[in-house]
This record gives structure tokens, C-alpha cells and sequence, in this order.
């Protein structure tokens, strides 16, 4: 099993819709969460971080965290096409080592 | 505020040679990471340093290695540069409060 797990996709949504897109992670005890854009070419953006379980809100993105479940999500409303681009789930692991696990990425295609 | 810089922003070099990669974190941060993003892969942990120390390395060669300076900027060296090296090199910083990294730009190197 992957330490963090992400559909490569691409996941295609129509312009306007809400894109899903979803991590899962293996050790437990895992404290802390981070998603990043990355565009072509161009290297990581941090869209948000995440901690608790539950959610949390920053403009048009959602991160949803379950501990239990060890599953984070993005939830992007309003999808445009310039949000079309690969999604970068990263896992700080427990332990307090502060180095990220990353999955491999989802790409996002966002169509008009 | 100044983000993460890198340079030089490109490189070709061909098989055998050696590369130095630079990398200034944002104002503040004390750790620097260095990732390697090969094509179609995700990012593989190559080393961080904090205060001028190596905290931790990736399952990389000795032929990879590096330093951080007392204003906290850093490089990566590669020797006996093979093929399978061309990827982009991206570096990472990190506030010594906070687990988030912002990366730079990249440098991307090619080895022929």
C-alpha cells in the first residue's frame, strides 16, 4: 500500500461544477495535511492546510479531513478552466519529522 | 514578502558532469528541503537542512548532497550526472513554527 494515495485521473468536470478530489493516507497517526496546485511545468502552489477533522473553507476550496477514515479531500466549487491542473495531496506523518509525503497527484481538466 | 528563489532556472549537462542548484528560502524560514521531480513521477524527498545542518536525506546516492549557509540559503550538488537525473529540482522552505512549505520555482536540468 502507497503511503498516500490519489487517483491520477484526469478528472474532467464541466466549467461551474464542483470538482472532487480525493487522498488517502496510511499511518494513523498522520497530524497534518497540505494540498498544492501544480500547473504544468511550474512547480507546487499551497492551496490550503488542514488539521482537524472536519472542514475547512478558503474561498472557492473546501478541504475535508477524517482521521478515522484516513481520507483527506479538495473540493473546488465554481470549477474554471484555469483551475485545470495536477493536485498534490501531502501527509506529514507523526513524529514531527516535517517531511511531507506527497501522492502522486490528480490532474484536473476543467472544460468551458 | 519575497518567495522562494531558485537558480539557475535551466540547465543542460551531459553525463558525468556536476551541477550545483541554488535555492534562498523566504525571509525567516531556517529549513530548506530539496525535492526531485523526474517526469510522470511524484516529488521524492532528496534532503533538508536546518540551521545549517543536514536533518535528513531521501533515499537518494552519496553523489547527491548539499549545505546550508548562515542566511540560511542552500545548494545542491550532483555529481556524475546520469540520464536518469534530468527531472526538476524544486526547494522548499519552512518557518521553524510552522509545518506549511511554500516551494520555489524550480530548476530544471537536463542530462544528455
Amino acid at each position: 500500500q502507497k503511503e498516500v494515495e490519489q487517483n491520477s485521473g484526469p478528472l474532467s468536470v464541466p466549467e461551474g461544477a464542483i470538482a472532487s478530489l480525493n487522498c488517502t493516507y496510511s499511518d494513523r497517526g498522520s497530524q497534518s495535511f497540505f494540498w498544492y496546485r501544480q500547473y504544468s511545468g511550474k512547480s507546487p502552489e499551497l492551496i490550503m492546510s488542514i488539521y482537524s477533522n472536519g472542514d475547512k473553507e478558503d474561498g472557492r476550496f473546501t478541504a475535508q479531513l477524517n482521521k478515522a477514515s484516513q481520507y483527506v479531500s479538495l473540493l473546488i466549487r465554481d470549477s474554471q478552466p484555469s483551475d485545470s491542473a495536477t493536485y498534490l495531496c501531502a501527509v506529514n506523518k507523526s513524529g514531527g519529522s516535517y517531511i511531507p509525503t506527497f501522492g502522486r497527484g490528480t490532474s484536473l481538466i476543467v472544460h468551458p | 514578502e519575497a518567495g522562494v528563489t531558485q537558480s539557475p532556472t535551466h540547465l543542460i549537462k551531459t553525463r558525468g558532469q556536476q551541477v550545483t542548484l541554488r535555492c534562498s528560502p523566504i525571509s525567516g524560514h531556517t529549513s530548506v528541503y530539496w525535492y526531485q521531480q523526474a517526469l510522470g513521477l511524484g516529488l521524492q524527498f532528496l534532503l533538508w537542512y536546518d540551521e545549517g545542518e543536514e536533518r535528513n536525506r531521501g533515499n537518494f546516492p552519496p553523489r547527491f548532497s548539499g549545505r546550508q549557509f548562515p542566511n540560511y540559503s542552500s545548494e545542491l550538488n550532483v555529481n556524475a550526472l546520469e540520464l536518469e537525473d534530468s527531472a526538476l529540482y524544486l526547494c522548499a522552505s519552512r518557518d521553524r513554527s510552522a509545518e506549511t512549505q511554500y516551494f520555489g520555482p524550480g530548476t530544471r536540468l537536463l542530462v544528455l
